[in-house]
């Protein structure tokens, strides 16, 4: 059981160049995130989807944009890429139980980008 | 404005001694708590939560204290292992909600 996968784990981009971060899920959950981890700020959710066709902003969506065309993928692209994108991104899915129902998040391996 | 704050950025302990990991937050909206852990190179994995409407949960060696009048929750690790040392997040959300809120994380080191 694979659970959460992304792809690839390392990348290095010159600024202005683009770039998509493939993450793929084998446990059909219904919501899939993308967060953003970098030194003394913890995780920051930058979008999020909570099913096929459905994305959504999260704390921090300028300059990426996201696709989940089929349940079990959620892409994040950056169209031109910037120093300030230099940080571990994070692909998480968490199952739906239903309204108000809490549940934890699955997280991936992780993808470290470096921006030149 | 950081809704969820860790002011440890980092913690050493003994081995088999008891490990206090803190988390204050500010949005009295939370009604679900959970610390993950984190391993260099690895994705963060779920340790424990606490539901709003309960002050304690315990599971195995870890156990989730929360204080919702001071707004604080801490997580603790008795006994401490080696295999304890790693980052610790504390997140929060609300209402079955998408935008769990982390905290900036504490390293723990547990000393053989």
């Amino acid at each position: 059981n694979a659970g959460v996968t992304q792809t690839p784990k390392f990348r290095v981009l010159k600024t202005g160049q683009s770039m998509t971060l493939l993450c793929a899920q084998d446990m059909n959950h219904e919501y899939m995130y993308w967060y953003r981890q970098d030194p003394g700020m913890g995780l920051r959710l930058i979008h999020y989807s909570v099913g096929e066709g459905t994305t959504a902003k999260g704390e921090v969506p300028d300059g990426y944009n996201v696709s989940r065309l089929k349940k079990q993928n959620f892409l994040l692209g950056l169209e031109s890429a910037a120093p300030s994108q230099t940080s571990v991104y994070f692909c998480a899915s968490s199952p739906n139980l239903g309204q108000h129902q809490n549940t934890e998040a699955f997280f991936g391996q992780g993808t470290r980008l470096t921006v030149v | 404005d950081q809704q969820v704050k860790q002011n440890s950025p980092s913690l050493s302990v003994q081995e088999g001694r008891i490990s206090i990991l803190n988390c204050d937050y500010t949005n009295s909206m939370f009604d679900y708590f959970l610390w993950y852990k984190k391993y260099p190179a690895e994705g963060p994995t779920f340790l424990i939560s606490i539901s709003s409407i309960k002050d304690k949960n315990e599971d195995g060696r870890f156990t989730v204290f929360l204080n919702k009048s001071a707004k604080h929750l801490s997580l603790h690790i008795v006994p401490s292992q080696p295999g304890d040392s790693a980052v610790y997040f504390c997140a929060a959300t609300h209402g079955g909600g998408f935008k769990t809120i982390f905290g900036a994380g504490t390293r723990l080191f547990v000393k053989a």
